[in-house]
């Protein structure tokens, strides 16, 4: 079955503590990328990737590091983590269409809170 | 540097009864259109999407969207929802040269028996 998987689905963490969120995709896409979403403000971009070792900032990508290292896996880092990056994240991939006609597919989200 | 505007936060409509979704968009370029949905609790799925060709695309559980270029639209329609078309739904573009997609702020839909 084609899918994107996050892991975990939940997560609770303190302030500073570094974390780490896993993004695996079983459809060979070049495309990956990491959004957060807060009510009322949609989803925006944090970093993005079009191949393996090349990456690239979004719209918020403040606080956040990616490593693309292998195809299928996109990694999303908080080195120190905020209170402020309490959202739910979602990672998204999509093959290169050239530009912007691909569907891009969604993993289930990863709901952090930082206190 | 696009942007999407969706106009209701929230729409509450009853069962069997019509719905219209509102998405206007910004771009200096041509577009490609896209309609997620997101179920709770789940991550979000493609509904329906326009690339080219007729204006006016549909899905397979009776959603359509109508791309008017002139109003820089892309507006979500259904005649007669149901309970399970509760949902949150997305509006996004992504423009032709680009691969990023660039959503709205979502509309919540919650039909009432």
């Amino acid at each position: 079955e084609a899918q994107v998987t996050q892991n975990p689905r939940y997560l609770i963490t303190v302030t500073g503590k570094k974390l780490t969120v896993t993004c695996s995709q079983n459809m060979n896409h070049e495309y990956m990328s990491w959004y957060r979403q807060d009510p009322g403000l949609g989803l925006r971009q944090i970093y993005y990737s079009m191949n393996v070792e090349v990456t690239d900032k979004g719209d918020v990508p403040e606080g956040y590091k990616v490593s693309r290292k292998e195809k299928r896996n996109f990694p999303l880092i908080l080195e120190s983590p905020s209170p402020n990056q309490t959202s739910l994240y979602f990672c998204a991939s999509s093959f290169w269409s050239g530009g912007g006609s691909a569907e891009a597919f969604f993993g289930q989200g990863t709901r952090l809170t930082v206190v | 540097a696009q942007s999407v505007t969706q106009l209701d936060s929230q729409v509450p409509v009853f069962e069997e009864a019509p719905v219209e979704l509102r998405c206007n968009y910004s771009s200096s370029v041509s577009v490609y259109l896209f309609w997620y949905v997101q179920y709770p609790n789940q991550g979000l799925q493609l509904l329906l999407k326009y690339l080219s060709g007729s204006t006016l695309v549909e899905s397979i559980n009776g959603f359509e969207a109508e791309f008017n270029k002139s109003q820089t639209s892309f507006h979500l329609r259904k005649p007669s929802v149901h309970i399970s078309d509760t949902a949150e739904y997305f509006c996004a573009v992504s423009e032709q040269g680009a691969q990023k997609l660039v959503f709205g702020q979502g509309t919540r839909l919650t039909i009432n028996p």
